[in-house]
């Protein structure tokens, strides 16, 4: 079993749709929890980044950790073309030189106008 | 933007020729990294660095070295190339201490032929 585990897709969604994106992950002495976009032949872009368990908001983007469960969601609304994209969950454990950083594989998302 | 740069951002090279990438940030943070992405292993971990001259291994850090002699420069060199390099190779950095989220260069593609 990989260390994190994400839906592959891809997922091809309508404009306007409240898109769910998951990881889970078997680690738990993970404690940070971020996502990343990536545009096509473009690096990782940090979306949103979380310290703890519950909920974080950032304009159309809410981030939600569960740690009891080992499960973690991007939720986007009102989804746009723009945000076609391939979506990266990541994870670190708490050490400041950052080596023990883990990526989920990805999933590909397309928002269809 | 964390300015990061990658140089080249394309290179195509043959086997067994050495090959060096340059990453380059202008903000003076402590930690960098260099990452190979592939289709079916996502973003793998090759060296890191902690400071000047200060540098370990990654995951997939076999035919792989690098130097860091100036706080904004991590090179990372591919000794003797090999047709399994051909990849995508991002450069990310970590703004400190405390800080656990990373953030990533625009990336160079590299074929070895």
């Amino acid at each position: 079993q990989k260390e994190v585990e994400q839906d592959p897709g891809p997922l091809s969604v309508p404009e306007g749709a409240i898109v769910s994106l998951n990881c889970t992950y078997s680690n738990s002495a993970f404690q940070y929890f971020m996502w990343y976009r990536q545009y096509s032949r473009k690096g990782p872009e940090l979306l949103m980044y979380t310290y703890s368990s519950g909920n974080k908001e950032d304009g159309r983007f809410t981030a939600q950790v569960d740690k009891s469960s080992k499960y973690i969601s991007l939720f986007i609304r009102d989804s746009q073309p723009s945000d076609s994209a391939t979506y990266l969950c990541a994870m670190n454990v708490r050490d400041n030189y950052g080596q023990n950083f883990v990526f989920g594989p990805g999933t590909r998302l397309s928002v269809l106008p | 933007d964390a300015g990061i740069t990658q140089s080249p951002r394309h290179k195509v090279t043959e086997t067994g020729t050495p090959v060096t990438l340059r990453c380059h940030q202008t903000e003076n943070h402590r930690y960098m990294y260099w990452y190979r992405q592939d289709p079916g292993h996502g973003l793998r971990l090759i060296h890191y660095s902690y400071g000047v001259k200060d540098t370990d291994k990654g995951e997939v850090s076999d035919g792989y070295s690098v130097s860091r002699s100036k706080t904004e420069d991590f090179l990372l060199t591919l000794e003797s190339a090999t047709s399994s390099q051909t990849s995508v190779y991002f450069c990310a950095l970590k703004r400190g201490d405390g800080y656990y989220e990373q953030y990533f260069g625009p990336g160079t593609r590299l074929t070895v032929t």
